[in-house]
């Protein structure tokens, strides 16, 4: 079957760092997303691996591996608007279906 | 900035009446999808369409739905017979190219009574 985990909730502190994890077990594989989506908005792009390693977009960065179905999210320098869920999704595939993980939403305290 | 946009932001309809939900795509873009999410749920893939077909559809997506693309620039998407569970948040999007990079639109939250 198809399956992304993910932690339902996470808290931390502004100018901090988080990293949110994200285990996918999917029967085909063609990349991996993180959307960011405040709450009644709609989902927007943060990054996309299609390759092991690590992929670093300003203050947000990105790392896959293939081999262990596991992807995390690094959010460095934490500001209160970062306060949101963030959602792992896998295309698997097949004509471009993609998969959304239940996302994990984050607090961000003073 | 380019964008995609979808009418109306929000729909009430009668159970087993048919609605129509409109998007315009990201103009060269070529890839365009429908999701749903249900209030507090995860977003659920339901159809991609790419060169006037269907490219993958999900299990919800069963004979009420449909989607078309009328013209140049509008993607639709129909549910012919509503139910309750039908009421969500219905996103479209678009990419340019398959699979990748895909810009939502603000959505259309539908309630069905």
């Amino acid at each position: 079957g198809q399956n992304i985990d993910q932690p339902t909730e996470m808290t931390a502190t502004e100018g901090a760092i988080v990293q949110i994890n994200c285990t996918y077990q999917t029967s085909g594989f063609n990349g991996l997303f993180w959307y960011q989506q405040h709450a009644g908005e709609a989902p927007t792009f943060l990054s996309y691996n299609v390759l092991d390693g690590l992929e670093e977009k300003g203050r947000f960065s990105s790392f896959l591996s293939r081999s262990k179905g596991y992807s995390y999210l690094l959010l460095k320098e934490l500001q209160m608007k970062d306060s949101a869920s963030y959602l792992c999704a896998v295309n698997d595939g097949e004509g471009f279906k993609t998969i959304f993980g239940a996302g994990t939403r984050l607090f961000v305290k003073a | 900035e380019p964008e995609v946009t979808q009418t109306p932001s929000h729909q009430v309809t009668q159970m087993g009446q048919e609605v129509i939900l409109r998007c315009v795509p990201i103009s060269n873009h070529l890839y365009f999808y429908w999701y749903r999410q249900i209030l507090g749920q995860k977003v659920e893939f339901l159809v991609s369409f790419y060169n006037n077909e269907i490219s993958e559809k999900s299990e919800i997506f069963d004979d009420q739905f449909s989607v078309e693309r009328p013209d140049g620039s509008n993607f639709t998407l129909k549910i012919r017979s509503t139910k309750l569970e039908d009421s969500a948040m219905y996103f479209c999007a678009s990419s340019a190219t398959g699979g990748t990079e895909a810009f939502f639109g603000q959505g259309t939250r539908l309630t069905v009574v």
